[in-house]
Formats: structure tokens, sequence, C-alpha cells
């Protein structure tokens, strides 16, 4: 099942911080952050996983509340670079082959102008 | 550059036709995954493979079927086409069999059908 993001857009100044967040009604294994630039392919952010281990970017981050199903993405101080759609995706904690299995939500879309 | 090569970039084919889309992985990556991103869907994962084998299965339509080959390459034949079919088809891959690492995004593969 796909998880949920909100907002769906967002739009900010440069140096001004948002919060995108993502739920899922499931038990998560990791929850996945990607940004994509039209026409271009999704680039990894961070990637959280159930026990809290996190990796990402040094600039990035965010947090994963297991107890919620809930992440949210903090971009802090944000650069006309941020731009883009937004993608949570989540791995289910099923067992077995699920573990491959990665949703992504509906996106949400971000604007930083100057 | 993910490192991911996907062949062709763009294919426009009539309805009815057969299309084979190719991904090649990062060196060393054992998992290929194959995405359908339209407009009105989002990024709907379709199927993966994992060393040859298929191990998780998505939205995946019958008239769609995937394969790894030993070398690891992946191929998404995509059958009977309909006008609905016209998407930008991703391959991903990563490390292991299971999301608990970053998954790296090939350019994509743009599918019109006419």
């Amino acid at each position: 099942q796909q998880p949920v993001q909100s907002p769906q857009a967002v739009i900010l100044r440069e140096g001004e911080d948002a919060v995108i967040n993502c739920s899922s009604s499931k038990a998560l294994y990791s929850v996945h952050w990607y940004r994509q630039k039209h026409g271009e392919a999704p680039v990894f952010l961070m990637i959280l996983l159930k026990g809290g281990e996190q990796k990402g970017h040094e600039k990035i981050s965010a947090s994963f509340n297991e107890k919620k199903q809930q992440s949210s993405l903090y971009l802090t101080a944000s650069q006309l670079s941020y731009s883009g759609t937004y993608f949570c995706g989540t791995v289910p904690n099923a067992g077995g082959t699920s573990y491959g299995k990665l949703t992504f939500g509906q996106g949400t879309i971000l604007t930083v102008h100057p | 550059d993910s490192g991911v090569t996907q062949t062709p970039k763009h294919l426009i084919t009539a309805t009815g036709q057969r299309v084979t889309l190719r991904c090649s992985p990062r060196s060393g990556d054992l998992s290929v995954y194959w995405y359908q991103q339209s407009l009105d869907q989002g990024l709907q994962f379709l199927i993966q493979y994992y060393n040859g084998e298929e191990r998780a299965k998505g939205n995946i339509l019958e008239r769609f079927s995937a394969q790894q080959f030993p070398d690891l390459h992946s191929e998404l034949n995509l059958s009977s086409l309909e006008l609905g079919d016209s998407a930008l088809y991703f391959c991903a891959s990563s490390v292991r069999d299971r999301m608990n690492t970053e998954a790296f995004f090939g350019q994509g593969t743009r599918l019109t059908v006419v």
C-alpha cells in the first residue's frame, strides 16, 4: 500500500525551512527519501531503518517514528537547488521477499524562489 | 551518473506492439528493480529481481514480464501495448536483496504508445 505524503506542494524563498511528512498504515522496515528533478532520475537522499539506523547525505535530516509508521524530512536553509519533487518510499516489515518492495508516495513538489 | 544504464532512452511504438527495455545495474549490485512513472500514478513498483531470481512483485500487468540474466542485466518486456502504457520506465539497482541500503536509479526509458 502506498504511503501518504503531505503537503502536496510547498513554495519557499531561499533560506526558508520546510518539513515533508510521510505516513504508512503498515509496520515498516525502512523509509527512503528521494528527490527527482523534472525528467531526471530520482536521487537518493536518506534511508531510515527500523531500529534507528540512518544513512544519507550530511545536509539532509529526517526522522522515523516506528510506532506511528511516520517519517519526516527536514529541509533547512533551502537553496534554489532544493527544488524538485520529493518522494517518500516505504518497505513493509512483513518478512521474506517483502523487504525488497519499495513503494513510493505521490510526491511533494518543492519550489524554491530567489 | 548513477552507474545504472538503461536503453533505449526513448521509444515510440504503436498500440498492440511489443517492446523490450534493457537495464544494466551498477557494478556489484545484485538487485534490479523496475518502476513505472506516469503523471497520474507516480512511481509504481513493478518487480524486483535478485541474482537472477524474482524476489518481489508489485502492480505489474500480466502483459508485462521481466527477467534478470546471469550477467545481471535485466529486461522488461511489454506486450500488447495500450495508450495507457505510455510512461517513463525506471530501473534501479542495489547491492542486497532487501531495501536496507540505497537504490540507484537509471535515467529511464520514455515509452510513447501511439
